[in-house]
């Protein structure tokens, strides 16, 4: 058990929904990242927030948004899904924001799947 | 992006040492990581290697980074059957904020 927790586990929605994924990172941590793994794509990282704020950005879709709160837990918000959208989504969160070693610890995932 | 790869699939016997390779791009990568990820379960880091080391080893682990020609080779000794899963070889940098940049990863099957 890494100490990252996320929910749901499982998703079933369909194409035009929205939906938003949660995660909780570990105690102490102050960054979580969300990635994406899909078949075609593989192992994609889409952001990073740190202690709320924005901190690196990779292949996220204007369609997601994400965002961390004051208890810094992290939602995953996921507009207007398609078909392609269908994935496995990890949360990870580390102690710091990187510039050292900065290992990431991942959440157990949230399997969506968009009918 | 900046590219990682990696073959796609691995078998070997039980006993017998693991080597899975990948190659990558980005020059500036900071740190190479292998992680485990096994059916159904998330990530589990197995070992990471700062871009100024040559070998790390770890149990039965072993990391080898060329960085010249920008390659990362994990050897696993004795493999054994729960070993089976797949292995991700991934890097980060700066540039990217230290988020990890994966390759798609190497299925190991371990035969008895």
């Amino acid at each position: 058990d890494s100490g990252v927790t996320q929910t749901p586990k499982h998703l079933i929605t369909a194409t035009g929904q929205r939906v938003t994924l949660r995660c909780s990172p570990r105690s102490g941590d102050l960054s979580v990242y969300w990635y994406q793994q899909s078949l075609d794509q593989g192992l994609q990282f889409l952001i990073q927030y740190y202690n709320g704020e924005e901190r690196a950005k990779g292949n996220i879709l204007e369609r997601f948004s994400a965002q961390q709160f004051p208890d810094l837990h992290s939602e995953l918000n996921l507009s207007s899904l398609e078909l392609g959208d269908s994935a496995l989504y990890f949360c990870a969160s580390s102690v710091g924001q990187g510039g050292s070693y900065n290992e990431q610890f991942f959440g157990p995932g949230t399997r969506l799947t968009v009918l | 992006g900046e590219d990682v790869e990696q073959s796609l699939f691995l078998s070997v016997r039980e006993g017998d040492s693991s080597v899975i390779n990948c190659t990558y791009t980005d020059s500036s990568s900071t740190y190479l990581y292998w992680y485990k990820q096994e059916p159904g379960a998330g990530l589990q880091l197995l070992t990471y290697i700062f871009s100024n080391m040559d070998m790390k080893q770890d149990q039965r682990l072993t990391v080898l980074l060329n960085k010249k020609d920008k390659h990362l080779s994990l050897r696993i000794a004795d493999t054994q059957t729960g070993d089976s899963a797949i292995y991700f070889c991934a890097e980060s940098s700066l540039g990217s904020g230290y988020a990890l940049n994966f390759g798609k990863g190497t299925s190991l099957l371990v035969t008895p």
